[in-house]
């Protein structure tokens, strides 16, 4: 069975500059979660899908931040205009249903210039 | 006070040694505890959950937790210096997010 997949690996803009992540969720998982480890903190909760509805968002930062997850499957995250605080490691991580375990993806790493 | 919090390390244990990692949260309402191992530059990897008071073992892992205390550990028999990675703590609260605590570093030297 494929794991929870993320594209890019790495990824430096500058300041100002649109940047995409992408999310390929563990196959016939309903719930994908976003999470982002800034340096020297913890992992923190951006946000929760189940299929393609957004149970929770209350941990997206500002609205810079746009997620999506049309069809139920992928997912995206948009951050439009990036800051410098916006670098980082974005997690993505999927679960079934058993006791909302979550396995997460290899993150993207965000470098904002 | 951080919602999970964990003491950041380096734990560093010989091998063949027990690991004794510990975690404590603030929220009483958390339901499913869970630790999750991440190796440097890699994403945290699920090694074990708990959802009931008392011990759960799988093979060299034993996971242990009080809701009482509001205290969750992690034991690793034998210790292996492949072993050596950061151990993160997560709760789960009823809106299923994950709080992360932010880590312990284990050190297994030969």
């Amino acid at each position: 069975e494929a794991g929870v997949t993320q594209f890019p690996s790495h990824s430096v803009i500058e300041k100002g500059q649109t940047v995409t992540l992408r999310c390929d969720p563990i196959s016939g998982h309903d719930n994908l979660y976003w999470y982002r480890r800034v340096m020297g903190k913890e992992i923190k909760f951006l946000l929760h899908f189940v299929k393609e509805s957004k149970q929770d968002e209350s941990g997206m930062p500002n609205n810079r931040f746009l997620a999506e997850r049309t069809g139920g499957t992928y997912s995206t995250l948009k951050v439009q205009p990036a800051e410098l605080e916006d670098s980082g490691v974005y997690f993505c991580a999927s679960g079934g249903v058993r006791y909302n375990e979550q396995f997460f993806g290899p993150g993207t790493r965000l470098t904002v210039l | 006070q951080k919602e999970v919090e964990q003491n950041s390390g380096p734990l560093s244990v010989p091998e063949g040694a027990i690991a004794s990692l510990n975690c404590t949260y603030s929220d009483r309402v958390s339901q499913s505890f869970f630790w999750y191992r991440q190796y440097s530059g890699k994403s945290p990897e699920l090694i074990m959950s708990i959802y009931s008071n008392g011990d759960k073992e799988d093979g060299r892992f034993t996971a242990q937790l009080n809701k009482a205390s509001q205290y969750v550990s992690l034991l690793i028999r034998d210790s292996q210096p492949s072993d050596s990675a950061t151990y993160l703590c997560a709760v789960n609260i009823p809106t299923d997010k994950l709080i992360f605590g932010t880590g312990t570093r284990l050190q297994v030297f030969p």
